[in-house]
């Protein structure tokens, strides 16, 4: 099965800052990688699909990129709503999801 | 809009089975356009995929919970559910329901999620 590995866990950061996550799949995974949200006590929320397709309604400070079997996930600016957990998951073979980067106030 | 709500005992026996229902308003569950899933949360930790269905009753689980995960589907209801069998403290967690447009696709939509202890 494909292992999703994402770095750093926690990120601690300031609004304005630019932010970059990234997901390393243990096998090619193509493009076929999703960035989720979420809040505590709320369910995650879809962000990014395909890679670097930005969902509707999502700001387009959030973006995507990489092929095969690393990723990143970049806010350009850090608004106070974006302070959250974020998961990235395969959708290649079954789903697997990566262990989340937690980003906080710095 | 489509809205999804968990159901289902928040208190289980270990050895016992899981069950769980999703209740799928806005919406038709039949629609040729969505599968339906179940994921799940242990406290504090990440995200597990337990299994998909398509409203026909096609089933994708994920293999390391096979043996034990049963998904199906009430379109009379318009609601699907989870059984987990042989449940231990390991199978504490949130457990959401959610849609996709394929099974192995990105998921939409998520219900709100209910959790679930396995305990004596």
């Amino acid at each position: 099965d494909i292992q999703m590995t994402q770095s750093p866990s926690t990120l601690s950061a300031s609004v304005g800052d630019r932010v970059t996550i990234t997901c390393r799949a243990s096998q090619s995974i193509s493009s076929w990688l999703a960035w989720y949200q979420q809040k505590p006590g709320k369910a995650p929320k879809l962000l990014i699909y395909k890679a670097s397709s930005l969902e509707s309604g999502v700001p387009s400070r959030f973006s995507g990129s990489g092929s095969g079997t690393e990723f990143t996930l970049t806010i350009s600016s850090l608004q106070p709503d974006d302070f959250a957990t974020y998961y990235c998951q395969q959708y290649n073979s079954y789903l697997t999801f990566g262990g989340g980067t937690k980003v906080e106030i710095k | 809009q489509l809205q999804l709500q968990e159901s289902g005992p928040g208190l289980v026996k270990p050895s016992e089975t899981l069950s769980l229902t999703c209740t799928v308003s806005g919406g038709s569950i039949s629609s040729s356009s969505y599968y339906w899933g179940w994921i799940r949360q242990p406290p504090g930790k990440g995200l597990e995929w337990i299994g998909s269905i398509y409203y026909s009753g096609s089933t994708y689980y994920n293999p390391s919970l096979k043996s034990r995960v049963t998904i199906s589907v009430d379109t009379s209801k318009n609601q699907f559910s989870l059984k987990l069998s042989s449940v231990t403290a390991a199978d504490t967690a949130v457990y959401y329901c959610a849609l996709g447009s394929g099974w192995n696709t990105p998921l939409d939509y998520w219900g709100q999620g209910t959790l679930v202890t396995v305990s004596s």
